[in-house]
């Protein structure tokens, strides 16, 4: 298995809404990360879990609180969103720490905030 | 910190013709690039990085980048483009490979039949 599946593909939801992404891959990366994506710009780094501990945190407001319950699976739960949350959230996998190599992509959840 | 410039929004070819993404870096230690694209509504696709080694770097679907130490710079080519190479492409860079990869803004490439 060599991708990283991300679930919804779509995602519509009010502001008062609590939602949840979802990320999984089976490739053994220890390294999981969640970028946010908005149209026609580059990914910008949200988070960044090494060996399921948060290493990175770029500042991102508390509506978004990420979760990586075990090596394979990492979480984003969304509350009380605001309308320019709107964007593609990508969630990638990468070696550990110290190998080099470069970052594996899903597909990404398509998020809508009403 | 680390980052990348894309100097071109778009970047527009016949089919067939040779092109050219440029990627120019800065980074204070040792720097890892690669080439991403993005099809729309999709997640990136690795394309190719360069860590060490040879300065020419091979990777999918014909395309290869050249790493130039002097000029900071990590362009994108390939010797005869394809109409399904129109896609957005962007350049990324990791420091000392720490697990902090930088975008650039992306460029649109368009290949004309």
């Amino acid at each position: 298995d060599t991708e990283v599946t991300q679930t919804p593909k779509h995602l519509v939801m009010g502001m008062t809404n609590k939602k949840s992404l979802k990320c999984e891959q089976h490739m053994g990366h220890r390294a999981m990360y969640w970028y946010k994506q908005k149209a026609k710009k580059p990914p910008e780094l949200m988070f960044v879990y090494s060996y399921e501990k948060l290493s990175i945190n770029e500042s991102v407001p508390s509506r978004f609180s990420p979760e990586c319950p075990n090596s394979s699976l990492l979480n984003l739960h969304l509350h009380a969103l605001q309308p320019e949350d709107s964007a593609l959230y990508l969630c990638a996998s990468s070696q550990a720490t110290g190998v080099v190599g470069g970052y594996t992509f899903g597909s990404g959840t398509r998020l809508t905030v009403v | 910190a680390q980052s990348v410039a894309q100097p071109e929004d778009q970047v527009n070819v016949a089919e067939g013709n040779p092109l050219t993404v440029k990627c120019t870096y800065s980074v204070s230690g040792n720097p890892y690039l690669f080439w991403y694209v993005q099809y729309p509504n999709r997640g990136l696709q690795f394309l190719l990085k360069y860590i060490t080694g040879d300065n020419l770097v091979k990777g999918s679907y014909g395309f290869e980048a050249e790493f130039n130490k002097s000029q900071t710079s990590f362009h994108l080519k390939k010797p005869s483009a394809l109409v399904s190479d129109s896609a957005l492409y962007f350049c990324a860079v990791r420091e000392n490979n720490n697990n902090d990869m930088r975008f650039g803004a992306g460029t649109r490439l368009t290949v004309k039949p």
